[in-house]
């Protein structure tokens, strides 16, 4: 059974600075991982998509990585504004199982940015 | 471009009375799927759906139905509400099951009382 942790669960930055969310995942056999942005109140925003057979994909300031061998993912946010404040969360997709498409999340880093 | 549409926004519900709540999406994408999130216990698969005419439960299916008539909607019904399912439900859909993007709705926050 997939499990996916986040650390850390708060993360509080001043404004420019550089920052990195980690996500690792029990199972190796990830068929991709998606990170996204939720507001407070508000739905899910995809953010990055890595495909299992790729390392990292980029959008803007922000850059994710995943590392299947070890378990990990990554996510670099560049020169961080206070409009970066929000939870982030990563989820695993696994091919196959018992639910097919099942999106395991993790518990998400509540991020806030001061000025 | 909507992406995904669910509807109500809040709602408040006595034990025992059920309701439907909708969602529906114009990307013609086959795989949708519906979570609860819960404080502490985080985003949940319910029910989820390959295509039109194929539904198939989550982890947490009890107490809920879905169908799929259409490749567009998704709706959810939960048969006589109970207070253990307050929550925040969303609706998502992507491409296909595999190594494609997922697109969420804007939740609906549900309350039973």
């Amino acid at each position: 059974k997939q499990e996916v942790t986040q650390i850390p669960a708060a993360l509080s930055v001043p404004e420019g600075e550089n920052l990195v969310l980690n996500c690792s995942f029990t199972d190796s056999a990830i068929y991709n991982l998606q990170w996204f942005r939720q507001d407070p109140g508000k739905g899910l925003t995809s953010l990055l998509l890595i495909q299992s057979s790729q390392r990292e994909q980029t959008s803007g300031r922000l850059n994710a990585s995943l590392d299947k061998s070890s378990g990990r993912s990554t996510l670099y946010i560049a020169a961080s504004q206070p409009g970066d404040s929000a939870t982030y969360l990563c989820a695993g997709s696994n091919a196959g199982g018992t639910s097919y498409g099942k999106l395991t999340f993790g518990q998400g880093t509540i991020l806030t940015v001061h000025p | 471009n909507a992406g995904v549409t669910q509807t109500p926004k809040f709602q408040v519900l006595k034990t025992g009375q059920s309701m439907t709540l909708q969602c529906a999406q114009d990307m013609n994408h086959e795989y949708m799927s519906w979570y609860r999130q819960d404080p502490g216990m985080g985003l949940r698969l319910i029910h989820y759906s390959v295509g039109a005419g194929i539904t198939d439960q989550g982890e947490v299916p009890n107490g809920y139905n879905v169908s799929r008539s259409t490749t567009e909607d998704f709706p959810l019904r939960l048969l006589s509400a109970a207070p253990s399912q307050t929550s925040v439900y969303f609706c998502a859909s992507r491409q296909g099951w595999a190594n494609t993007e997922a697109f969420f709705g804007q939740g609906t926050r549900l309350t039973v009382v």
